[in-house]
């Protein structure tokens, strides 16, 4: 979709393994955003990003990192997957703060 | 803090019968709204938004929403429902300048009846 695609798309896993999901945007959107999406839940924040280097937590950060080493890329990192992080994983771009333009997610299980 | 309320998650209607999805926000400061709409096993698309111009918004695929500041409500509607419709809807809001970040309601299902 319009300039930020996510890599993989599927992945099973294995508890305590380290896993790294990839978001790549085209857009030089300055904002980056990764959402887990779980029933009932809808989407809560995990980590964004304001510019290279420049990361904060959202509110279900806990076992979750992030890194921006260049604009276009936003890489979410699960130290070592529990079964609680099998989820449905967003990553999105925005500039501007008029709504954010959404990768295809990633469906995370973590067996 | 921001926050948003999605009564019910579940909705139904039959074809070509008004939807209504209601979302009633939180927030600190004027916000900025906005309606999502996800298909089965796809991102979720921005159906359309409120920044502070108008207070009726129209979207996508014939939906529109009313910002009212005094119910603090952005209800989402479209006149006829068709069954490519059906789909999750999701409402968020942002408060403009921090870091755009949007917070989400917990989405309602639309389901459409032939």
């Amino acid at each position: 979709d319009a300039g930020i695609t996510q890599s993989p798309r599927h992945k099973v896993t294995e508890t305590g393994t380290p896993v790294t999901l990839r978001c790549h945007q085209t857009e030089n959107h300055r904002y980056m955003y990764w959402y887990r999406q779980d029933p009932g839940h809808g989407l809560r924040l995990i980590h964004y990003s304001y510019g290279v280097k420049d990361t904060d937590k959202g509110e279900v950060s806990d076992g979750y990192s992030v890194s921006r080493s260049k604009t276009e890329d936003f890489l979410l990192t699960l130290e070592s997957a529990t079964s609680s992080q099998t989820s449905v994983y967003f990553c999105a771009m925005a500039e501007g703060g008029y709504g954010y333009t959404f990768g295809s997610g990633t469906r995370l299980t973590v067996v | 803090a921001q926050s948003v309320t999605q009564l019910g998650s579940h909705v139904s209607v039959s074809e070509g019968a008004l939807v209504l999805l209601r979302c009633n926000y939180s927030s600190s400061v004027p916000p900025y709204l906005f309606w999502y709409v996800q298909y089965p096993n796809q991102g979720l698309q921005l159906l359309l938004k409120y920044t502070s111009a108008a207070t009726l918004v129209k979207g996508i695929n014939g939906f529109e929403a009313e910002f009212k500041k005094s119910e603090t409500s952005f209800h989402l509607t479209k006149p006829s429902a068709h069954m490519s419709d059906a789909a999750e809807y999701f409402c968020a809001v942002s408060e403009p300048g921090a870091n755009s970040k949007l917070t989400f309601g917990k989405g309602i299902t639309l389901s459409v009846r032939p």
